[in-house]
């Protein structure tokens, strides 16, 4: 069976560090892969999403970037991080029927 | 931009009772798709409506397609507190060629089952 993997599940990064959040998906090849966005409590914002390795789509314009460096994992990354980048972030992975399975969700507090 | 309405945004109702979430577009989608959500955790598929008219029920959730494909909803009957959660419609317009399988989500709905 598939399971997709996301770390870590919460994180407090001061303005101006950088980030990292890193997601995997297992028992699966080839998926579509999706960063989102969720205030809190409400619906999910599509940051970036890719079809395969090195390839990336952007939604919205954002201080945030994202890479594909394997089939199955997908990393959202940012060189300095802003006070407005705070919020739940999830990875989801979909296969042919659109049907998205999502990571537990980061929620990132930037103070 | 595809957008889907989803209402109301905020229930609060007591164990027992029924209730209907609705989710509205002007855009005909390929398919939609419920979810809920408990805090702090990921959505949870709940169930994938494809057909114009389409009824899925699971359990005491019943799950409506409209016609056009534009709309849906969602109805639990004798509700009670573990149905308490966030519950999100989202819709794909194409499965395969160009959208890439990304989906539109609703605003979601709040739901709380007092005991």
């Amino acid at each position: 069976s598939q399971t997709i993997h996301q770390w870590p599940a919460t994180l407090v990064q001061p303005v101006g560090s950088p980030l990292s959040l890193e997601c995997t998906v297992e028992g699966t090849s080839n998926p579509n892969l999706y960063w989102y966005r969720q205030a809190a409590g409400r619906g999910l914002q599509l940051l970036f999403y890719s079809v395969g390795i090195g390839q990336i789509s952007s939604e919205v314009p954002q201080n945030l970037s994202a890479s594909r460096p394997q089939d199955r994992q997908f990393i959202l990354s940012s060189k300095k991080l802003l006070l407005s980048d705070s919020g739940f972030y999830l990875c989801a992975w979909t296969r042919l029927g659109a049907e998205a399975f999502f990571g537990q969700g980061t929620r990132l507090t930037v103070v | 931009t595809q957008l889907l309405e989803q209402s109301p945004q905020f229930l609060s109702i007591q164990e027992g009772e029924n209730l209907t979430v609705y989710c509205n577009s002007s855009s005909v989608f390929s398919s939609l798709q419920w979810y809920r959500q408990e805090p702090g955790e990921g959505p949870v598929l709940l169930v994938t409506v494809v057909t114009g008219g389409e009824v899925k029920k699971l359990k005491r959730l019943t799950f409506q397609f409209g016609d056009a494909r534009k709309d849906s909803s969602l109805h639990i009957t004798a509700a009670q507190p573990g149905d308490t959660g966030l519950y999100l419609c989202a819709g794909a317009k194409n499965a395969g060629g160009t959208s890439y399988g990304k989906l539109t989500f609703g605003q979601g709905t709040i739901l709380t089952v007092h005991p």
